[in-house]
Parts: structure tokens; sequence; C-alpha cells
């Protein structure tokens, strides 16, 4: 079944400063990726969602690039601030049914 | 607006004792339903989908059984609890005829089994 590999698990950034996110997935039929941020002791907020047809997405400060070459999805934070510290997951699914989570970046921005 | 609710917030509860956990959503007909587990500092594992009243189906079997008793709740139960079974419990759900497959989670209910 498909796997997602998330790294970094942990990563520390200035106020200002991008934070990067990457996960690896394996199964070529996966048709729809999502970012999730998690804050502590909460639910899972869905950040965006993108269907494999799609390379790239911009919303509200966040980047996503899709490369299905080297089936890699990447999560772009600019500018980070304080506000985005939270557990950040990538998740995918194929069916619909099951959504395969990554194993998490715990990310800081400190000031 | 739809609106997703867990109960408990938190339980602590003995080794062998029963359990049931509760999920509910508001302003949507006919979701599609989820409960997922994380393990403190983890990921998180799909446990049960549900696409109609009165079907469920297990993902992984972790000694725990889930229950649509109504289009709007989803149960999560287990007679027995074992220490494994700590963790935070989130429940989420979907539109069912909505291609993106975009899945909305509640807040979660903390399980502390000693």
């Amino acid at each position: 079944g498909e796997q997602v590999e998330q790294r970094p698990p942990h990563l520390s950034v200035p106020e200002g400063d991008s934070a990067v996110i990457i996960c690896t997935y394996t199964d070529s039929a996966t048709a729809y990726f999502y970012w999730y941020k998690q804050e502590p002791g909460a639910g899972l907020q869905l950040l965006m969602s993108v269907f494999s047809n799609v390379d790239r997405k911009e919303e509200q400060g966040l980047t996503v690039l899709l490369n299905k070459k080297d089936k890699q999805l990447s999560l772009n934070l600019t500018a980070a601030h304080p506000g985005d510290s939270a557990v950040y997951f990538c998740a995918s699914t194929s069916s619909g049914q099951k959504l395969v989570f990554g194993q998490g970046t715990i990310l800081k921005v400190y000031l | 607006a739809q609106t997703i609710h867990q109960w408990p917030v938190a339980e602590i509860k003995a080794v062998g004792s029963p359990l049931s956990l509760g999920c509910t959503i508001k302003g949507k007909s006919s979701p599609n339903l989820y409960w997922y587990w994380q393990a403190t500092g983890g990921t998180l594992q799909q446990l049960f989908y549900s696409i109609t009243v009165g079907q469920v189906e297990s993902v992984v079997q972790l000694n725990l059984s889930a229950s649509r008793p109504k289009d709007d709740q989803f149960i999560l139960s287990t007679e027995k609890l074992l220490l494994s079974h700590s963790g935070f419990y989130l429940c989420a759900w979907r539109e069912r005829d909505r291609s993106s497959y975009e899945q909305y989670f509640g807040p979660g209910t903390r399980l502390t089994v000693l």
C-alpha cells in the first residue's frame, strides 16, 4: 500500500524566513494530496489540497509543489511567523477512503 | 456551516474497562465518516470509515469497534481497554460525492489508559 515519508521531523526557523517540508510517496496512482496543521491538543486543520494534475498551488503565504516524476510533495511557508508554529502533516489518497499520513514535522518559528 | 463535535474531550480509564467515544456532524447530510488514532507525538492511523448508516469498514485491527447508528453519528468502542489504546482519537468527515476527497477533522478526544 501507499507509504509516505515526511522530512524533516523537526524544523526551527527565525521569523520572516521560509520553512520547507517535503513528503515522498510511493504509489503512482495517488490522486490527491493534502497538507494539514495541528496545534497542541487540537484536531487537524486542512491547509491545502492538491490534485495530481497540478504542479504548483499558492494560497495565503503557502506554496505547494508536486513533482510527480520524483513522487515528491512539498510545502513552503514563506515569511513564517510565530503563529505558524505547529505540527504539519502531509497526506495522500488514491481511493478516496483511505488517507495515508506522513510522520509529521514539528515547526518552531522563533523571534 | 458544518460543525463536528467529539465527546468526551478527555478520558482516563483503567485497563480492562469499556470505552465509548462519540462523534456528531451537524449541518451536513450523509457524510462519509472516519475514525483515526494518533499516538502521542506520532502520526495518524485510520481505524474505520463509514459511508452510510449501519455500514462500517475496518481499516486496521486494534481491538476496537465502530458503529454508525445515525446519519450524523459515529461511535468508537471496546469492551476491554488495553494500555496501547492510549492516545488521541480523531473523527473526520467528508462530503460523499465530492471529488476532491477532502477530510475535515474534529477536535479529538484524549484517552489515557492506566
